[in-house]
C-alpha cells in the first residue's frame, strides 16, 4: 500500500465515450503527477501539478483532460480516445516542496498507485 | 538510442542467487530512481540516489557519477523478487517529475 489510489483498475472505453480516471493520495503531498505507460515503451510523463497548478503538459493530446481540484485528488477525463491510447495510466505524488533551482527537480521519491488498464476499442 | 539504458533487458534466476541489473545513462543527473514494478502494474520506489551506495535490506543500489553507471544488486534471492526493476534518471536541469526512464528489466526468480 503506497497511500495513492487509483481507481478503475481497469477500463474498456469505446472511442465515442467519456471517462474520468481518479487518483487520490493520503500521504499529505503537494505534486501530483500523470504517467503513461505503453506496452514495450518506457514510462513517460503526461501531467504535473503542483500545489493544485499545472506546471507541465508534456505535448499531450487535448483528448486528455487533467483537472486537480485539492492536493489530494487528480482527475484524468478521456474523451474521443483513440486505439492507440491504450495503455497502463499510472498517478504518482511526491511531497512537492518548493525546490530552489531546477537542479533539484527531479530530486523527490515518487509514490505510485496501481494503475488504471486502459483499453480502447 | 535512449539516453537510459538497463541490461539485461530479461533475466531468470534461481532461488538463493546474488543478481545485478545495471543502468547506464548519457545526461547529467541530478538523482538515479530505481522502482519496481509487479505483474498487477503498481510501481514503488525503491531507491533515489545521486552518490555513493544504498542499502535497503537484501536490495543494494549504487552509482559511479563519473562513469555515468548504476547499479542494482539483490542479495539471495528469492520468487517474490519477480517483477520489472525500472531505472530512470532525473536530468540535471530538468522538470520536476520528468524523469528519463529505462525500458526495465524483467526478472524470473524460480524456486
Amino acid at each position: 500500500e503506497t497511500g495513492v489510489t487509483q481507481t478503475p483498475r481497469h477500463l474498456v472505453m469505446g472511442m465515442t465515450n467519456k471517462k474520468s480516471l481518479k487518483c487520490e493520495q493520503h500521504l499529505g503531498h503537494n505534486a501530483m503527477y500523470w504517467y503513461k505507460q505503453s506496452a514495450k515503451k518506457p514510462l513517460e510523463l503526461m501531467f504535473v501539478y503542483s500545489l493544485e497548478e499545472r506546471v507541465e503538459n508534456n505535448s499531450v493530446p487535448s483528448r486528455f483532460s487533467p483537472e486537480c481540484p485539492n492536493s489530494s485528488h487528480l482527475f484524468l477525463h478521456l474523451h474521443t480516445l483513440q486505439p492507440e491510447d491504450s495503455a497502463l495510466y499510472l498517478c504518482a505524488s511526491s511531497q512537492g516542496h518548493q525546490i530552489q533551482g531546477a537542479s533539484r527537480a527531479g530530486s523527490e521519491k515518487l509514490f505510485f498507485g496501481s494503475g488504471t488498464q486502459l483499453s480502447v476499442l | 538510442k535512449n539516453e537510459v539504458e538497463q541490461s539485461p533487458q530479461n533475466l531468470t534466476a534461481q532461488e538463493g542467487e546474488f543478481i545485478t541489473i545495471n543502468c547506464s545513462y548519457s545526461v547529467g543527473i541530478s538523482a538515479l530512481h530505481w522502482l519496481q514494478q509487479h505483474p498487477g502494474g503498481g510501481i514503488v520506489s525503491l531507491f533515489m540516489l545521486s552518490s555513493g551506495k544504498k542499502k535497503h535490506g537484501r536490495l543494494i543500489a549504487t552509482i559511479n557519477i563519473q562513469e555515468k553507471h548504476s547499479s542494482l544488486h539483490i542479495t539471495a534471492s528469492h520468487p517474490r523478487d519477480s517483477a520489472v526493476y525500472i531505472c530512470a534518471a532525473a536530468s540535471y536541469g530538468g522538470s520536476q517529475g520528468n524523469l528519463i526512464f529505462g525500458k526495465g528489466t524483467k526478472l524470473s526468480v524460480k524456486p
